[in-house]
C-alpha cells in the first residue's frame, strides 16, 4: 500500500497561500490522495480529494503531478482558522484513511 | 443530527475497568469506522462496519477491544479491562456508501478515553 510523506511543520502568513507538500511515490494507477485537516480537540475534516487530475472547491485546490508521485494542497487565502495538521492519504484497500503524522500548518497574524 | 455524535465526550476510567462509547452516525451513512487517536499522533484505523456486517477488525489491537453495530446504525466500542495504554481519543466517522470512491468521511469529535 502506498505511503505519504509530508513535512511535519510549515508557517504561512495569514492572507497568503499556504502550498502544503505530499509526496506518494508508490501510489498505484487507482488510488486517489484525499486530503484531510485536523483542527485541535476536534475530528479530522474532509478537505478535498484526486486521483490525477487537478482539482478546486471552496476550501482548497489539490494538484497532482502528472506522475501522481506527488501533490500540493493549496489553501489561497489562509487564515488564522486554517492552523491545523493537515494529512495527505492515499486510499488504502477497501475503505479504511491511512493517516500518517501530517504536516502541523501555522498561520500566522 | 447534522453529524457524527459520540458519547461520552471524556471519560475517566479506573485500570481494569470496561468501558462503552457510542457513536451515532449520520442518519442513512452505511458505512462506520473507529479509528484510535493517540497523543501527537495521528488516528490508526480500528475497525469498519458497512451497514451491520463487520467487515474488518484488522486494527483492533487486542481481544479486549469489541464493536458492534447491531441495527446497522448506532455503534458502540467496548474496551474490556482498560489498561493505561488505551487512554486515547476514540473517533467515529461515517460515509453515505460503501463505494471506494467516496466523497469523504465524516467524524465525530471523539471520546478522550483517560485510564488511571
Amino acid at each position: 500500500d502506498a505511503k505519504t510523506t509530508q513535512p511535519p511543520s510549515m508557517d504561512c502568513a495569514e492572507g497568503r497561500a499556504a502550498n502544503l507538500p505530499c509526496n506518494h511515490s508508490t501510489i498505484s494507477g487507482n488510488e486517489y490522495v484525499y486530503w484531510y485537516r485536523q483542527i485541535h480537540s476536534q475530528g479530522p475534516q474532509y478537505i478535498i480529494h484526486g486521483l490525477k487530475n487537478n482539482e478546486t472547491n471552496e476550501m482548497a485546490s489539490l494538484i497532482i503531478t502528472e506522475d501522481r508521485k506527488s501533490s500540493t494542497l493549496i489553501l489561497p487565502h489562509a487564515t488564522l482558522r486554517d492552523t491545523a495538521v493537515y494529512y495527505c492519504i492515499v486510499l488504502q484497500g477497501a475503505q479504511k484513511l491511512v493517516f500518517g503524522q501530517g504536516t502541523r500548518l501555522t498561520i500566522n497574524p | 443530527g447534522a453529524g457524527v455524535s459520540q458519547s461520552p465526550r471524556y471519560k475517566v476510567a479506573k485500570r481494569g475497568q470496561d468501558v462503552a462509547l457510542r457513536c451515532d452516525p449520520i442518519s442513512g451513512h452505511v458505512s462506520l469506522f473507529w479509528y484510535q487517536q493517540a497523543l501527537g499522533q495521528g488516528p490508526e484505523f480500528l475497525t469498519y462496519f458497512q451497514n451491520e456486517a463487520q467487515l474488518d477488525k484488522s486494527g483492533l489491537p487486542s481481544d479486549r477491544f469489541f464493536a458492534e453495530r447491531p441495527e446497522g446504525s448506532v455503534s458502540t466500542l467496548k474496551i474490556q479491562r482498560t489498561q493505561q495504554e488505551d487512554s486515547a481519543v476514540y473517533l467515529c466517522a461515517s460515509s453515505l456508501v460503501g463505494g471506494l470512491f467516496d466523497y469523504g468521511y465524516t467524524f465525530g469529535s471523539g471520546t478522550r478515553l483517560t485510564v488511571v
